[in-house]
């Protein structure tokens, strides 16, 4: 088992649609770490959250840490959105090396 | 300032060719990361400087040599490279190597390497 585990691995939306991506880990963490790849590489940290909830824009990521979960939302979610989410949490003993989950593929249709 | 850039964008090369990969950041960070992303898997730790010394190298074959000159500099030395090294290769820095709490990676767009 994977210690970093994300769901769904593929999702498809119509524009407009509130997109819910799900990330499970299986280890005691500093940090956890939503992060967004287009086509063509570049990777973007959207949030690193170690408690509670954060907001930017459209995005709003939470985290139960008793529960070892978090969530990545998007409201009114737009074509520009289509990207690879990426779950990536920072382990208690691990420094600044971060653990991957597998990655979300979103597909926002017009 | 707030961007790591990366050369060359694309790399091709042959195996018994001699390349470098550059990275630069302009941000005061002190932790420069090296990553490996082959497609749709997320990326690979390969390397990471703390303080411009090497901290963390993860059994990376000895065709892959790090360089980190100074505080805003990492280099990827590659030589005889084999064609399964083909990938997107990551350059990301971070204000320190933290680990009490978290440090936002910065990524840069990275370098697609093909070798032949």
């Amino acid at each position: 088992k994977n210690e970093v585990e994300q769901s769904p691995q593929n999702l498809t939306a119509q524009e407009g649609e509130f997109i819910t991506i799900n990330c499970s880990y299986s280890v005691g963490i500093s940090a956890l770490h939503w992060l967004q790849q287009h086509p063509g590489g570049g990777i973007v940290s959207l949030f690193m959250l170690s408690s509670g909830k954060k907001k930017h824009g459209r995005l709003i990521a939470t985290i139960n840490i008793q529960e070892k979960h978090s969530s990545l939302h998007i409201t009114a979610s737009h074509p520009r959105d289509s990207a690879v989410y990426i779950c990536a949490v920072q382990g208690e003993t691990s420094g600044s090396r971060l653990t991957f989950g597998e990655g979300t593929q979103l597909t926002v249709n017009p | 300032d707030t961007e790591v850039t990366q050369t060359p964008k694309h790399l091709v090369m042959g195996m018994t060719n001699k390349k470098s990969l550059k990275c630069e950041q302009h941000m005061g960070h002190r932790a420069m990361y090296w990553y490996k992303q082959k497609a749709k898997k997320p990326p690979e730790l390969m390397f990471v400087y703390s303080y411009e010394k090497l901290s963390i190298n993860e059994s990376v074959p000895s065709r892959f040599s790090p360089e980190c000159p100074n505080s805003s500099l990492l280099n990827l030395h590659l030589h005889a490279l084999q064609p399964e090294d083909s990938a997107l290769y990551l350059c990301a820095s971070s204000l320190h190597m933290s680990r009490e709490r978290g440090d936002t990676q910065y990524f840069g767009p990275g370098t697609r390497l093909t070798v032949l």
